[in-house]
């Protein structure tokens, strides 16, 4: 089954800008979905379709998908956007995969 | 506003089966997938199958195929999902998600319902 790999953890100071990656065998051929989950709450999506932004999503949430590796991209980053993240994508078979995920630590 | 309203939380034995529903309300339930996701205690999302309620037809995954029972009922806009042969790593907090696009499973989740806690133990 296909695999997705994110870092455990990612740590950036508050106004500067965090990477997430989402690693996969050819990945950038899919389409990547970004999921943002606080403590105790459901998820939430935050880019779909490798770079959309549903409405309500602040400007500063971003994402890119090439080759082997999907990336989100936090602008500005503010203490609230301290949370989980994963991506998400559909494989071969129509199996939706989740990757780990990432916690992201405003410093 | 789409709103997706689950069950309550459960606590099973071991071996026995679990049943939890979501009840859409806000949009359109037949076209469009409602999938479900599962949360182990400090892990990550697995997810389990879908199903496209004016379809009818469920696909899961295979981890979970011959496990898990995914139906939805039109008529009141409700989805449920079926788990048997519970075991005690079955514990997991359970959400339903609707798909972004109507009439496929293969796309993103744009609406979560707020989850319920499946504990199983003897």
């Amino acid at each position: 089954s296909y695999v997705l790999t994110q870092p455990p953890s990612v740590s950036v100071a508050p106004g500067k800008t965090a990477r997430i990656t989402c690693g996969g065998n050819n990945i950038g051929s899919k389409s990547v979905h970004w999921y943002q989950q606080k403590p105790g709450q459901a998820p939430v999506l935050v880019i779909y379709y490798d770079s959309d932004r549903p409405s309500g999503i602040p400007e500063r949430f971003s994402g890119s998908n090439s080759g082997n590796t999907a990336t989100l991209t936090i602008s500005r980053v503010e203490a609230g956007d301290e949370a989980d993240y994963y991506c998400q994508v559909w494989d071969s078979s129509s199996e939706g995969v989740f990757g780990g995920g990432t916690k992201l630590t405003v410093l | 506003q789409v709103q997706l309203v689950q069950s309550g939380a459960e606590v099973k034995k071991p071996g026995s089966s679990v049943k939890v529903s979501c009840k859409a309300s806000g949009g359109t339930f037949s076209s469009y997938a409602i999938s479900w996701v599962r949360q182990a205690p400090g892990q990550g999302l697995e997810w389990m199958g879908g199903i496209i309620p004016i379809f009818g037809t469920a696909n899961y995954a295979q981890k979970f195929q011959g496990r898990v029972t995914i139906t939805a009922d039109e008529s009141t806009s409700t989805a449920y999902m079926e788990l048997s042969s519970l075991r005690s790593e079955d514990t997991a907090v359970y959400y339903c998600a609707r798909a972004g696009l109507h009439t496929t499973v293969t796309t993103y989740f744009d609406y979560w319902g707020q989850g319920t806690l499946v504990t199983v133990s003897s």
